[in-house]
């Protein structure tokens, strides 16, 4: 059974600081990894989503890089606000071709974010 | 508006009652997902449909029902409340076909239960 884990579950940084959160898997048989953001009371909103065959993506301060081999994703945010502070969650989907069950994502529990002023 | 909504937002019900959870999408994806959200469990899947009339058990199914007679609905029914179902229920869709394409999850802004 697939697990995700993400470490910290708390982070906390003075704003205008580079940082990275980590992501890691049990099963490297995976399609794709995506991270979200979720603020307090709200839904979750993509960020990135990496396929297997690549490395990293990027979106504006985002980058996030993926290692499948070694079951390890990190999302690297640059130049840190106040306006980042969230919960960042990875999720992994399995491999295709393996049935409607192919699409279920695998959820770490989150990093909770507070960027400090 | 296009997108993915979830009625109520908010709903608190009693012990035994029947409760119906809402997810509407606009953009006829195939696939739909029912979560649920508890601290110090994470996001975990109740119920996925493939395509209208196709539904099937995630990780916790019991105690939940789902239908899918048209395809940009996913309605989630508990039958009999337990207060063990209180919790932060999201909806998700992405489009299909299998193994194509990014198939990036996109959720609804979640329905908060309280169960008493």
């Amino acid at each position: 059974k697939q697990e995700v884990t993400q470490i910290p579950a708390a982070l906390s940084v003075p704003e205008g600081e580079n940082l990275v959160l980590n992501c890691s898997f049990t099963d490297s048989a995976i399609y794709n990894l995506q991270w979200f953001r979720q603020d307090p009371g709200k839904g979750l909103t993509s960020l990135l989503l990496i396929q297997s065959s690549q490395r990293e993506q990027t979106s504006g301060r985002l980058n996030a890089s993926l290692d499948k081999s070694s079951g390890r994703s990190t999302l690297y945010i640059a130049a840190s606000q106040p306006g980042d502070s969230a919960t960042y969650l990875c999720a992994v989907r399995p491999t295709p071709y393996s049935g409607a069950g192919s699409y279920q994502l695998t959820f770490g529990k989150g990093t909770k974010l507070s960027v400090i002023p | 508006d296009a997108g993915i909504t979830q009625s109520p937002r908010y709903k608190i019900t009693e012990t035994g009652r029947q409760v119906t959870l809402m997810c509407h999408q606009t953009w006829s994806h195939s696939y739909m997902f029912w979560y649920r959200q508890d601290l110090g469990h994470g996001l975990r899947l109740i119920y996925y449909s493939a395509a209208a009339d196709i539904t099937d058990k995630g990780e916790v199914p019991d105690g939940y029902v789902v239908s899918r007679s048209k395809t940009e609905n996913f309605p989630l029914t508990l039958e009999s409340a337990t207060r063990s179902q209180t919790s932060v229920y999201f909806c998700a869709s992405t489009w299909s076909p299998a193994g194509v394409g990014n198939n990036e999850q996109f959720f609804g802004p979640g329905t908060r239960l309280t169960v008493l």
